[in-house]
């Protein structure tokens, strides 16, 4: 069982409308999550941590965890053109370990 | 905002040969990381250094691998004799120990390593 999986898309979305992304993981001792941002060719990017059970939201996005189900979520509202990416969930087991182990990531377009 | 700077952007080198990969991170983040990413595959965690010395190494990081702090800003991955397979982008990571495991770390720009 691969450590932290996601669907790989590609996920379509029209312009101004809600794209939702799901992530499980398979250890359940894991602490923290984190979405990344990654553009074709270049370095991920910190979108949102959450390592609490319930909602976050910071502008558009929302990251949602249910660590009863072992699942995270991000729901990025008002899909712009340049949220076309690929997003990559990440996992953090330990409170004292900063190692993340990545999912495939799943990849994003919008379509104008 | 600081950055997580990496050099080269890009490197080819013949199999076999030896490379240093470059890394300046954030001034005052004490964590420091490598990753890597095969095309087309996930992220891949190869090793964490603290206080002068590794705290984890993935299976990856075996023998031909290895980082050093040489001064006080640079962190360098050292990979002694290339394969075909180290071919990949890699990246450098740093975080602060106040912010904690919960609010992750900036990545580098990247070093795209191609051996050939």
């Amino acid at each position: 069982q691969k450590e932290v999986e996601q669907n790989s898309g590609p996920l379509s979305v029209p312009e101004g409308a809600i794209a939702s992304l799901n992530c499980t993981y398979s250890d359940r001792v894991s602490q923290s999550f984190f979405w990344y941002r990654q553009y074709s060719g270049k370095s991920p990017e910190l979108i949102m941590s959450i390592y609490s059970n319930g909602d976050k939201e910071d502008g558009r996005f929302t990251a949602q965890l249910n660590k009863a189900s072992q699942y995270v979520s991000l729901l990025i509202r008002d899909s712009q053109p340049s949220d076309s990416a690929t997003y990559l969930c990440a996992v953090n087991k330990f409170s004292n370990d900063y190692k993340l182990s990545f999912g495939a990531g799943t990849t994003v377009t919008v379509r104008a | 905002e600081p950055e997580v700077t990496q050099t080269p952007s890009h490197q080819v080198t013949q199999m076999g040969q030896e490379v240093i990969l470059r890394c300046v991170p954030i001034s005052n983040h004490l964590y420091f990381y490598w990753y890597r990413q095969i095309l087309g595959q996930k992220v891949e965690f190869l090793v964490s250094f603290y206080n002068n010395e590794i705290s984890e190494k993935s299976e990856i990081f075996d023998d031909q691998f290895s980082v050093e702090r040489p001064d006080g800003s640079n962190f360098t991955l050292k990979i002694r004799s290339t394969k075909l397979e180290d071919s990949a982008m890699y990246f450098c990571a740093s975080s602060d120990t106040g912010q904690g495991p919960n609010y992750g770390y900036t990545f580098g720009s990247g070093t795209r390593l191609t051996v050939v």
